[in-house]
């Protein structure tokens, strides 16, 4: 079984800036993986990022990269260059090797301001 | 489009109706999930199919609840005698085995008024 926290209802950052979404998780598994969804509104929730346990290597993709401290069971989203598009509900989620459904947290509604 | 499609987008219900949602996935997608969703929360597991069997479900998932998915191909989520407590997103997810990117679609609101 998965926890998710997100500790952030809501955030905000100005255009061009950079901002960093917190995630705490708890899982017994052993092997799993993370990820970040965006759900802008009314649109369909679509994937940000996603991270193997076994990599060491933090994930990157673009102006989104995570910081994977698994001793610590924390799994942040950094946006750089924030532009106007990035305005959505973000969903840290976990998932274990041994089984396909996702736990989900609460979601941190990210604004972005001009 | 090819990606997940829901349908409807919306259905407004009366307390006791039994509504139905479809979920066509993504054609190569032998996965399948449905998700609820209520305001503030994050998406909540309600079943997974893999092609037309369905593996797991979720305690959330009364005896109200049923999904099926013939032929492996796509998925409908009925709820029988609604309730006020019903109202929710359900979202359809799907993939390609289990070690993959899950696609979404855009959701079914239901309203039980």
């Amino acid at each position: 079984a998965q926890t998710v926290t997100q500790s952030q209802p809501e955030m905000s950052v100005q255009e061009a800036e950079t901002v960093t979404l917190s995630c705490t998780y708890d899982t017994s598994e052993s092997d799993y993986y993370l990820f970040w969804y965006k759900q802008p509104p009314s649109r369909q929730m679509i994937l940000v990022i996603r991270q193997e346990a076994y990599k060491q290597q933090n994930a990157t993709e673009n102006r989104f990269s995570v910081n994977f401290q698994k001793a610590a069971k924390s799994f942040s989203l950094k946006i750089s260059d924030s532009q106007l598009g990035d305005a959505a509900m973000y969903f840290c989620a976990c998932r274990g090797g041994s089984n396909y459904k996702l736990t989900f947290g609460k979601g941190t509604l990210l604004t972005v301001n001009p | 489009d090819t990606g997940v499609s829901q349908d409807p987008r919306h259905k407004i219900t009366k307390r006791g109706q039994n509504v139905t949602f479809r979920c066509d996935p993504i054609s190569e997608h032998n996965r399948l999930y449905w998700y609820r969703q209520t305001l503030g929360q994050g998406p909540e597991f309600l079943t997974y199919f893999q092609n037309e069997a369905q593996l797991e479900k979720s305690r959330l998932l009364s005896d109200r609840f049923s999904a099926e998915r013939p032929k492996g191909s796509f998925s409908t989520l009925e709820i029988q005698r609604t309730e006020q407590g019903d109202s929710a997103m359900y979202l359809c997810a799907s993939s390609w085995g289990g070690n993959t990117e899950a696609f979404f679609g855009q959701g079914t609101r239901l309203t039980v008024v």
